[in-house]
């Protein structure tokens, strides 16, 4: 059965840092989600990508953010300059079209430790 | 703006008993409606989903919910616990033409108890 992946599955950096969180969607999938869940609370929307643009962001998602889909499988997100508040757990996800009669496939999670 | 309320953070029944889990939701516009569920350490999996149509829907693992709108609620049922049913559920909404974002609830902890 298809899956989304991601790698690292646990990255540790120090605040300041630039990470990269990797993600492969589901081949035939044309939608992109990174979501993320800070110990203890819910899972929130991050971003959506669609045709190698932004389709939605929340307030989560300033400046030190980017999203990038550089091949054709994956789908990166790129922190600038790391805070403390970052550390959580980041979920890819991806979905058919059209998204909204379709349900989103998530990935198991980058655990990022900010320090 | 969509938003999800599940009412209780923590669940405990008696293996074989039924278990329900309580979401409420709020939306402008009619919403698509799932439910997720997350084993310690892993992704969230797809239980069920509600978009149009039957208003009771089936899942995996032997879950349901129905969508009533009158009550704003989609409530997840099991007739019967099992052990290996014990995880984090999440309710979740999105709506049409919203850009397919998820907005998730605070989840249940279901623990389940021989």
């Amino acid at each position: 059965e298809p899956e989304v992946t991601q790698t690292p599955s646990h990255q540790v950096t120090q605040m300041g840092q630039e990470v990269i969180l990797r993600c492969v969607p589901i081949s035939n999938h044309l939608y992109f989600y990174w979501y993320r869940q800070i110990l203890g609370q819910k899972v929130e929307f991050l971003v959506s990508f669609y045709n190698n643009e932004i389709s939605e962001k929340s307030e989560i998602f300033d400046d030190q953010f980017s999203v990038e889909r550089p091949d054709g499988s994956n789908f990166t997100l790129k922190i600038r300059s790391t805070k403390l508040e970052d550390s959580a757990m980041y979920f890819c996800a991806s979905s058919g079209f059209p998204p909204a009669n379709y349900e989103q496939y998530f990935g198991p999670g980058t655990r990022l430790t900010v320090t | 703006a969509q938003s999800v309320t599940q009412l209780g953070s923590h669940v405990s029944v008696s293996e074989g008993a039924l278990v329900l889990l309580r979401c409420n939701y709020s939306s402008s516009v009619p919403p698509y409606l799932f439910w997720y569920v997350q084993y310690p350490n892993q992704g969230l999996q797809l239980l069920l989903k509600y978009t149009t149509g039957a208003t009771l829907v089936k899942g995996i693992n032997g879950f349901e919910a129905e969508f009533k709108k009158s009550e704003t609620s989609f409530h997840l049922t099991k007739p019967s616990a099992h052990m290996s049913d014990a995880a984090e559920y999440f309710c979740a909404v999105s709506i049409t033409g919203g850009g397919n974002k998820l907005t998730f609830g605070t989840g249940t902890q279901l623990k389940v108890e021989l």
